[in-house]
């Protein structure tokens, strides 16, 4: 069966520290990978999505995501965080056939 | 576009009330979705729908029931709710499935409780 796991439950830094999040998925076919944030009592909204091409994709807000096939793996990355990016943080990943699979989610929290 | 919207944002039931959530989306979209976010287990899919008429079971669809009669709309059923039925529940919409990269849109929630 297909699975995303995020490998941090809760991630603590301090503004302006680099941001890492770790998602590897388990789906041997073509794959669309995603991200989404959820800010405090807000809805799911994407971040950035992979479908072909270039395996480094930007997002908004400052956010990329690196797909690297051989390591089933799609991390999230932020040069420099700042407080408005606490929130929590869902990998998802979407097959060829079926729905959406979400992972379990990153909390993350920015120190002022 | 009002996106994807969801009523009411929050309700508290008792164990064997039925009720039924509401969801709609303004943007012509085919695929509709319902999940269940609980607390360190990300969103579960419900029920999910790829066009009027058509609705599928996700992966934690006992003790739901849902009907897709329009586009637009795509409700959510609780017949007999239970504790375990306590959580914050989505609707989202996407113009295609995720395998066509379609990134989906979500309303803003439903909190239920049950009691």
């Amino acid at each position: 069966a297909q699975s995303v796991s995020q490998h941090n439950h809760h991630v603590i830094l301090s503004e302006a520290a680099s941001l890492e999040l770790g998602c590897n998925y388990s789906y041997g076919g073509t794959v669309n990978l995603f991200w989404y944030v959820q800010y405090p009592g807000q809805h799911l909204q994407l971040l950035l999505k992979y479908f072909s091409g270039d395996p480094l994709v930007k997002g908004i807000k400052g956010f990329e995501a690196e797909f690297i096939k051989s390591k089933f793996s799609f991390n999230l990355r932020k040069p420099s965080v700042q407080w408005s990016d606490t929130a929590e943080y869902f990998c998802a990943v979407g097959g060829s056939q079926g729905n959406l699979i979400f992972g379990k989610g990153t909390k993350l929290s920015v120190k002022p | 576009n009002a996106g994807v919207t969801q009523t009411p944002k929050f309700r508290i039931l008792k164990i064997g009330q039925s009720m039924t959530l509401q969801c709609t989306q303004d943007m012509n979209h085919n695929y509709m979705y319902w999940y269940r976010q609980d607390p360190g287990m990300g969103l579960k899919l419900i029920y999910y729908s790829v066009g009027a008429g058509i609705t599928d079971k996700g992966e934690v669809p006992n003790g739901y029931n849902v009907s897709r009669s329009t586009t637009e709309d795509f409700p959510l059923r609780l017949e007999l709710a239970a504790p375990s039925q306590t959580s914050v529940y989505f609707c989202a919409s996407s113009y295609g499935a995720p395998g066509s990269n379609q990134p989906q849109h979500f309303g803003d929630g439903t909190r239920l409780s049950i009691l």
